[in-house]
């Protein structure tokens, strides 16, 4: 089974620059996450869609950040303009429907994540 | 108080050794909680969900006190590999939004 892809691996910009990543979760995964991974710290939750619809982007700063998944499948997330403090790794999630048995726990699955660095 | 507190560590730990990482969480709401792990540069990966009865995995051991909020890993006869950081994780508390919540981490090191 392929994995949650993700593009591009690496970027690096200049603040106040515009910069977008894409992502493609697990074919037939409903729900795809968005984290920002700051070094030194865990990820944080972005933004969170069922399908195209938008379930949590309570953490998302949305002066600057962008998501959309038009179609239900695909994903961009942006930022415009960026700032020094958002360089991170920003990882793609997705999952699927419980597996089955006694205690069903959804996996989220990640993706490589793109490594932005802001100059 | 920050919504999952982990020891970053470093733990430096010989090969062999038995070594146990706690995590403690702040919403008592929480409905499931997991530990991952990430390599070095790497995406994170579910290594265990955490069960209220306590549940085993091979070599690794993982417990939930709901009524501390306290969860906690133990590895026995650590193995080179195991080296990385293992992120203590919640997921939410329901009502759809289910994005999860992880700690800092706590870096791992086996040595040799």
């Amino acid at each position: 089974e392929a994995g949650v892809a993700q593009s591009p691996r690496y970027k690096i910009i200049e603040k106040r620059q515009s910069v977008a990543f894409w992502c493609n979760p697990i074919s037939g995964h409903a729900t795809l996450y968005w984290y920002q991974q700051i070094l030194g710290q865990g990820p944080k939750l972005l933004i969170q869609f069922q399908n195209n619809g938008v379930v949590d982007d309570s953490q998302l700063p949305k002066d600057r950040f962008s998501a959309e998944r038009l179609k239900g499948v695909d994903s961009t997330l942006k930022i415009q303009p960026a700032k020094l403090e958002d360089s991170a790794v920003y990882l793609c999630a997705s999952t699927g429907p419980p597996p089955p048995g006694p205690n069903p726990r959804e996996t989220q699955y990640f993706g490589p994540g793109t490594r932005l660095l802001v100059l | 108080r920050k919504e999952v507190e982990q020891d970053p560590g470093p733990f430096n730990v010989p090969e062999g050794a038995t070594v146990a990482f706690n995590c403690t969480y702040s919403n008592s709401a929480s409905q499931s909680f997991f530990w991952y792990r990430q390599d070095c540069r790497k995406e994170p990966k579910l290594l265990m969900s955490v069960y209220s009865s306590g549940n085993e995995d091979g070599r690794f051991t993982a417990q939930l006190n709901r009524a501390s909020q306290y969860i906690s890993l133990l590895i026995r006869d650590s193995k080179l590999s195991d080296s990385a950081t293992y992120l203590c994780v919640v997921k939410g508390s329901g009502g759809g939004a289910d994005g999860l919540t992880f700690g800092k981490g706590t870096h791992l090191i086996i040595q040799p």
